[in-house]
C-alpha cells in the first residue's frame, strides 16, 4: 500500500526556519517526481514546489522562490522541504504529493499533512 | 503564470441531483486538467486527469469535460459522501495552480 507521511510542522516564529519531511512507502520512490502542497487556514490548495524524480529538477511558486528549498534523499524515501525567512502567510497544512505518473503533474496518493504556524 | 477561474465557490444541492462545476484556464492548456476532492481533515483524493479521464477506483457518477479553456467536473447523482470541496488544477507549466475551490453542501 502506498502511503506518504509529513512530520517537522510546528509553532515558529516569523523570520524562523522549519524542515519538513515526507517519508514515503508502498512504491518506487525514486522513479516519481514528487510535490509540496499547501492550505492555509479557510482557504484553497496552493502549489508550492516540485521536484523531479531524480531531484534535477526543481520549480517553486513566486511566493517561496529564494526561501524554500525542495530536496529529496531517495536512499532513504524522503523528500523534504526547507523553508527559512517565515512569514505569516506561510501558515498552513503542508501536504506531500506523488505524481500519478511520469511527469504528469498530477497527483494521486497524498500524505494527511502538518500544520505550520508562523506566529509571534 | 496560469489563473484558474473556478465557479461556483460554494453551491447547495440535495442527495440525487446533478452537479457541474466550471474551471477556466487563462490560456490554453491543452487538457492537462485535472479534478481533485478533499473532505476536511482528510487527504484530497484526485478524481479526474487529463481533463475526462477517470482514476482509478473512483466511482462512474464522476466525470469530466472540456471546451477550449473552459472544463467541466459534473457529478451525475450526488451521493451523501460527495459533500466536499472539488479543486481544478492545470498541470500544463509551472506553477501548477489550482483553482479557487467549491464548496459542495447539502440542501
Amino acid at each position: 500500500e502506498m502511503q506518504l507521511l509529513e512530520s517537522g510542522g510546528g509553532l515558529v516564529q516569523p523570520g524562523g526556519s522549519l524542515r519538513l519531511s515526507c517519508v514515503a512507502s508502498g512504491f518506487t520512490f525514486s522513479t516519481f517526481a514528487m510535490t509540496w502542497i499547501r492550505q492555509a487556514p479557510g482557504k484553497g490548495l496552493e502549489w508550492v514546489s516540485v521536484i523531479s524524480g531524480s531531484g534535477g529538477n526543481r520549480y517553486y511558486v513566486d511566493s517561496v522562490r529564494g526561501r524554500f528549498i525542495i530536496s529529496r534523499d531517495n536512499s532513504k524515501n524522503t523528500l523534504y522541504l526547507q523553508m527559512n525567512s517565515l512569514r505569516a502567510e506561510d501558515t498552513a497544512v503542508y501536504y506531500c504529493a506523488k505524481d500519478r505518473g511520469t511527469n504528469t503533474d498530477s497527483f494521486d496518493y497524498w500524505g494527511q499533512g502538518t500544520l505550520v504556524t508562523v506566529s509571534s | 503564470d496560469i489563473q484558474m477561474t473556478q465557479s461556483p465557490s460554494s453551491l447547495s444541492a440535495s442527495v440525487g441531483d446533478r452537479v457541474t462545476i466550471t474551471c477556466r484556464a487563462s490560456q490554453t492548456i491543452s487538457s492537462y486538467l485535472n479534478w481533485y476532492q478533499h473532505i476536511p481533515g482528510k487527504a484530497p483524493n484526485l478524481l479526474i486527469h487529463g481533463a475526462s479521464s477517470l482514476q482509478s477506483g473512483v466511482p462512474s457518477r464522476f466525470s469530466g469535460s472540456a471546451s477550449g479553456t473552459q472544463f467541466t467536473l459534473t457529478i451525475s447523482s450526488l451521493q451523501p459522501e460527495d459533500f466536499a470541496s472539488y479543486y481544478c488544477q492545470q498541470s500544463y507549466s509551472p506553477p501548477y495552480t489550482f483553482g479557487q475551490g467549491t464548496k459542495l453542501e447539502i440542501k
